[in-house]
């Protein structure tokens, strides 16, 4: 089935640092991803929506300098969390899907592993 | 609005049967997913369903009524592996996944 890889799993950071996170679809080309949060005990909030080879489309109240998304090939997808402070701590989950239907006839979200940003 | 309701918490026990029920309201419908959700780590696809009835797939099945906005999981001879966040998604006339907090089960032994 379809894999995405999500790196890093986990990663802490000073405050006021950068943070690039890296999702890539292994056996399938993505022609969409997703980059959501989550906070403990809540649900997904979606940050953002990226086609290769066009700008993200960024959810009302994500700051697009803050979070700057990169989706330059049909496999590989990048989240640069820029000037990171404590409160961007979270959970960040990518995921992707392409054109090809699974066994129900959906196209499928396949989510990567999520990478756990801690902020100090 | 978009809306999910879902309970936010149930508790079965080892072998049991349970029910997951799920309420949505959406600008325009393009079918329901069912994500499962360990925690601490990322949501994996359960199931699909777009047209009314039940889908069926080894120990779990969802079902759906587009006329009522409801959905439910079912999940047989329930084992402690299954002892997770519930995420029901329907998705929107934009095909955009709706997501609500989903419901955590607790499996006792």
């Amino acid at each position: 089935g379809a894999v995405v890889s999500q790196h890093p799993s986990w990663v802490i950071c000073k405050s006021g640092t950068s943070v690039k996170i890296e999702c890539r679809s292994l056996d399938f080309q993505a022609t969409t991803m997703f980059w959501y949060r989550q906070f403990p005990k809540q649900s997904l909030m979606l940050m953002a929506t990226s086609n290769e080879g066009s700008k993200a489309t960024y959810e009302q109240g994500v700051e697009k300098d803050k979070f700057l998304i990169n989706h330059a090939s049909l496999t590989l997808s990048t989240l640069t969390v820029t000037s990171a402070h404590p409160e961007d701590s979270s959970f960040y989950i990518c995921s992707a899907v392409g054109d090809e239907r699974g066994p129900s006839g959906a196209n499928v979200l396949t989510f990567g592993a999520g990478s756990r940003l801690t902020v100090l | 609005g978009q809306n999910i309701d879902q309970p936010t918490e149930m508790t079965a026990t080892e072998g049991a049967i349970v029910q997951i029920n799920c309420t949505y309201q959406t600008s325009g419908f393009n079918g329901l997913f069912w994500y499962q959700q360990h925690a601490g780590e990322a949501p994996t696809f359960l199931s699909y369903n777009v047209l009314d009835g039940l889908e069926e797939k080894g120990r779990f099945s969802s079902f759906l009524s587009r006329s009522k906005g409801y959905s439910y999981l079912l999940l047989k001879e329930l084992q402690m592996k299954d002892s997770a966040s519930y995420l029901c998604a329907p998705r929107d006339s934009n095909y955009q996944l709706i997501w609500g907090a989903g419901t955590k089960l607790i499996i006792k032994p």
